[in-house]
């Protein structure tokens, strides 16, 4: 069955501080891979999106790794700010076809 | 702002009712998802539309139904409500970003409130 696990499901940070998030999944065949940010009662918004090839992303203080073979992924927000707090979902997609397979997300909260 | 529309924001209704949620994609997209959001609970799969076809089925109930018109707007139809439907329902449009890889691009959802 494809699925796809989120580790730690909560976390607390300070704000200035690094943090990683993790996921682990079990769809195929892989075709890609996304971290999505999600605000409480907002909708999803895409932070990297990496195919099978690629084993490393960045979009601003947010770097995404891949490792295929042992289909984990990590998400490391460096020097957390306040406005990081939200859900973060990992979603992975098989090939030849669009479906996303969602995660439960971690729930991220900086403290000031 | 994801150029993904939908309406209402919020909307409260009593069990048993029917109620129509709608969306309008980005401009130039031909797909529609569906997705339905409890509370706390990850994001479920619904429903996908194409060009007015539906192409794929998740996890939706015999009493939900969608559709896309021409205009490739969709409309979600629940009915029969249950205090269980009580959800975040989302709609995403996507565009193709690389060879066979599309990016979904989700509205801010309608809060649905089944009392």
């Amino acid at each position: 069955k494809n699925q796809v696990e989120q580790s730690p499901q909560s976390l607390i940070i300070l704000e200035g501080k690094n943090c990683t998030l993790q996921c682990n999944y079990t769809v195929s065949p892989f075709s890609n891979l996304r971290w999505y940010k999600q605000d409480t009662g907002r909708g999803p918004v895409s932070l990297t999106i990496m195919t099978f090839s690629e084993n490393t992303k960045s979009n601003g203080r947010y770097t995404a790794t891949l490792d295929a073979d042992t289909k984990q992924s990590s998400l490391h927000i460096t020097a957390s700010q306040l406005s990081d707090s939200a859900s973060y979902i990992c979603v992975v997609s098989a090939r030849n076809t669009d479906k996303l397979i969602f995660g439960t997300g971690t729930r991220l909260q900086v403290f000031p | 702002d994801s150029g993904v529309t939908q309406t209402p924001k919020h909307l409260i209704t009593a069990t048993g009712q029917r109620v129509t949620l709608r969306c309008s994609p980005r401009s130039g997209d031909l797909s529609v998802y569906w997705y339905q959001q409890s509370l706390d609970q990850g994001l479920q799969f619904l429903i996908q539309y194409y060009n007015g076809e539906e192409r794929a089925k998740g996890n939706i109930l015999e009493r939900f139904s969608a559709q896309q018109f021409p205009d490739l707007h969709s409309e979600l139809n629940l009915s029969s409500l249950e205090l269980g439907d009580s959800a975040l329902y989302f709609c995403a449009s996507s565009k193709e970003v690389g060879q066979g890889l599309y990016e979904q691009y989700f509205g801010p959802g309608t809060r649905l409130t089944v009392t």
